[in-house]
């Protein structure tokens, strides 16, 4: 059963273009999520998250959009760098929980 | 300040063995997480200990198990060792177990090859 479905699976994006991944969560217990960032051979980062009480977090040139009703919530990564190139996994937790749930991760290519 | 570390960074084992691998959370935290990132995939959930209790397992076999030191460290075993263990393991430590949600901060991963 995957709680969280992730989309989509690769993108390619051009230096100074927008990036779109978007995620939907079955839960409606979920109360916290974040973005993860991670290069080949690290370990995910913590890019930006949001709790279900706002509709949009911005910071820097990464934003979330979440739409509770929907049960779905995006990033948008503005003026896109060679540097953003990774992989993007979007997350879900609930009541604190270090239990983190991943969707399935989405490779991002940013050509310069 | 130092990160997560783990180790080894990488480990190839035969089916049927056994493997413990090694944990040390980022100083003062005393919550330590285990992942399993399977090629292509996200991370699943494995374990939680905070202040050497489990706080939460995953939807793993028993052949995983896992235990926290005083020190905080952690070690995560695996025994009759399945191709499909085959992963990247990922420790994750976080200041404290509660209520709010703490960042966890994820260590670079053990690589574990299973042949």
């Amino acid at each position: 059963q995957q709680q969280v479905k992730q989309s989509p699976q690769s993108l390619i994006v051009q230096k100074g273009g927008i990036s779109i991944i978007n995620c939907a969560y079955e839960n409606t217990a979920f109360d916290y999520f974040p973005w993860y960032q991670q290069f080949p051979g690290k370990g995910p980062a913590l890019l930006i998250a949001i709790r279900p009480d706002v509709s949009e977090k911005k910071e820097g040139r990464f934003t979330i959009s979440f739409n509770k009703s929907a049960k779905q919530f995006s990033l948008h990564i503005m003026d896109s760098q060679p540097g953003d190139s990774a992989t993007y996994f979007c997350a879900a937790t609930q009541g604190g929980s270090e239990k983190l749930v991943f969707g399935k991760g989405t490779k991002l290519t940013v050509n310069p | 300040d130092a990160g997560v570390t783990q180790s080894p960074t990488h480990l190839i084992k035969t089916r049927g063995q056994h493997v413990t691998l090694r944990c040390s959370p980022i100083s003062g935290h005393k919550s330590v997480s285990w992942y399993q990132q399977v090629l292509g995939q996200g991370p699943q959930f494995i374990f939680q200990y905070y202040e050497k209790e489990e706080r939460g397992r995953g939807n793993f076999p028993d052949r995983f198990s896992a235990r926290q030191f005083p020190n905080y460290s952690s070690e995560l075993n695996v025994n009759a060792l399945l191709l499909g263990d085959s992963a990247l393991y990922l420790c994750a430590s976080s200041p404290k177990s509660g209520y709010s949600y703490n960042e966890q901060f994820f260590g670079p991963g053990t690589r574990l090859t299973v042949l």
